[in-house]
């Protein structure tokens, strides 16, 4: 069965400094993607950045960025310059026969 | 990006009454739409994947008889609680999928309180 995995429940940063949030993963299938988003308190589910399992090249969107480490299954967030408003939840999930899978979040809080 | 709205965003009901919530694609046809449960500070967890024009696939351990779920057209699937009790409360989200939009879209969630 596909896993997904977030062991930081929660991080801090420094304002203006880089952050990276880690994401490991196992399947079987050859075939998948890979997706971020960031929950801010208000609830909604804001998608930051999608890495597929066949992509040579690690996925960038602005100041986020994927590292994509297959071997490793891994696929950890890099945001850099962080900002107070990235202050959220961020969840990693993964595509499991079209369902989203979630990793449990980590909760990332940017001091001024 | 494609919308996907969800009302209402918040409910409050009396436990043992029914509460619907409606989820809506505004700008494509959500061929599949999804249900999710999140409890605070929790991961978000599939319940149900609804196909249009079909029933709801649940997923393990989800009461159907409890969440109804109807996906009647293209643009709106509606999750149905049931004769609700306190431990329904919880942050209910849904997404929608379509080719035209070509990724699951999230709603902004309808945070259920059951007094």
């Amino acid at each position: 069965a596909q896993k997904i995995t977030q062991t930081q429940p929660g991080m801090f940063v420094q304002e203006k400094e880089a952050v990276t949030l880690d994401c490991t993963y196992d399947t079987s299938d050859p075939s998948y993607g890979l997706f971020w988003y960031k929950q801010p308190s208000s609830g909604e589910m804001i998608f930051l950045i999608y890495q597929g399992s066949y992509d040579q090249q690690n996925a960038t969107e602005g100041r986020y960025s994927l590292n994509f480490q297959k071997a490793r299954k891994s696929a950890n967030l890099v945001i850099s310059a962080s900002q107070l408003g990235d202050s959220a939840m961020y969840f990693c999930a993964m595509t499991q026969g079209g369902k989203l899978i979630f990793g449990q979040g980590t909760e990332l809080s940017v001091k001024p | 990006g494609a919308v996907v709205s969800q009302h209402p965003s918040r409910v409050i009901c009396k436990s043992g009454t029914s509460v619907k919530i409606e989820c809506r694609s505004l700008d494509f046809q959500a061929t599949t739409m999804f249900w999710y449960r999140q409890f605070p500070k929790k991961s978000l967890m599939l319940m149900a994947t609804s196909n249009e024009g079909s029933k709801a696939t649940y997923e393990q351990g989800v009461e159907k008889d409890k969440f109804l779920i109807n996906h009647a057209s293209l643009t709106l699937s509606t999750l149905t609680v049931t004769s609700a009790h306190p431990e329904d409360s919880s942050f209910y989200i849904c997404s929608a999928w379509g080719l035209e939009a070509g990724e699951q879209y999230f709603g902004p969630g309808t945070r259920l309180t059951v007094t």
